[in-house]
């Protein structure tokens, strides 16, 4: 069974359009991140969600809006779609108490392609 | 402030032989460490992780680490390489203060010779 499965695994769309990456996790954790890795490798904290409330929300283009319909999913909603947005997108998800106890688990990942 | 530094962005080592990937960090507080690996087009994976106990950790794969809190180091070791050990690490920090983030290095990519 996955623990931390993201969809699509790749996306490729022109600019301007409107994409969705949904993360689901079935590992009974309480909170949920996604996690941006530009082409550097270089990765970076989006957003967190605890019990379905936002709990981190860095410096993000408000085209980006995670929701979080239950504690079990986390998606990922990109209006208007640019260039730079080109990245591979990760979900991860930690258990109950503090994550630096127990370190996440991530999903494998979804390669974005803006065109 | 906390943060990481990894200071080689590239390894390359001989099938066989060790493995040593270097990691810094700052911290003001006794942090939580860590070392994730990606192998290509793939999530990443914990190896293994310090939280305030033993300061030599063991974790998969054959894969040591040692905090030293005198050198604020946290490096990665393998006696002996492997190809399928070919893959990028990532050195991770997290104290208290910040108990739901962490910190990523920008990551060595480890290349193992044949």
């Amino acid at each position: 069974d996955t623990a931390v499965s993201q969809t699509p695994k790749y996306l490729v769309t022109q600019m301007g359009n409107d994409k969705s990456i949904k993360c689901e996790q079935n590992l009974g954790h309480d909170t949920m991140y996604w996690y941006k890795q530009d082409s550097k490798k270089f990765l970076k904290i989006m957003f967190s969600y605890n019990n379905k409330e936002l709990i981190i929300n860095e410096t993000v283009p408000n085209r980006f809006s995670p929701k979080s319909p239950d504690k079990a999913h986390l998606n990922l909603h990109i209006n208007s779609l640019e260039l730079g947005d080109s990245a591979v997108y990760f979900c991860a998800s930690s258990p109950p108490g503090a994550p630096r106890n127990y370190g996440y688990t991530f999903g494998s990942g979804t390669r974005l392609t803006v065109v | 402030a906390q943060s990481v530094t990894q200071l080689d962005s590239h390894v390359s080592v001989s099938e066989g032989t060790p493995v040593l990937l270097r990691c810094n960090y700052s911290s003001s507080y006794s942090p939580s460490l860590f070392w994730y690996v990606q192998h290509p087009n793939k999530g990443l994976q914990l190896l293994l992780k310090y939280t305030s106990a033993a300061t030599l950790v063991k974790g998969i794969n054959g894969f040591e680490a040692e905090f030293k809190k005198s050198e604020t180091s946290f490096h990665l070791t393998k006696p002996s390489a492997h190809m399928s050990d070919a893959a990028e690490y990532f050195c991770v920090v997290s104290d208290p203060n910040t108990g739901n983030q962490f910190y990523f290095g920008t990551g060595t990519s480890l290349t193992v010779i044949p």
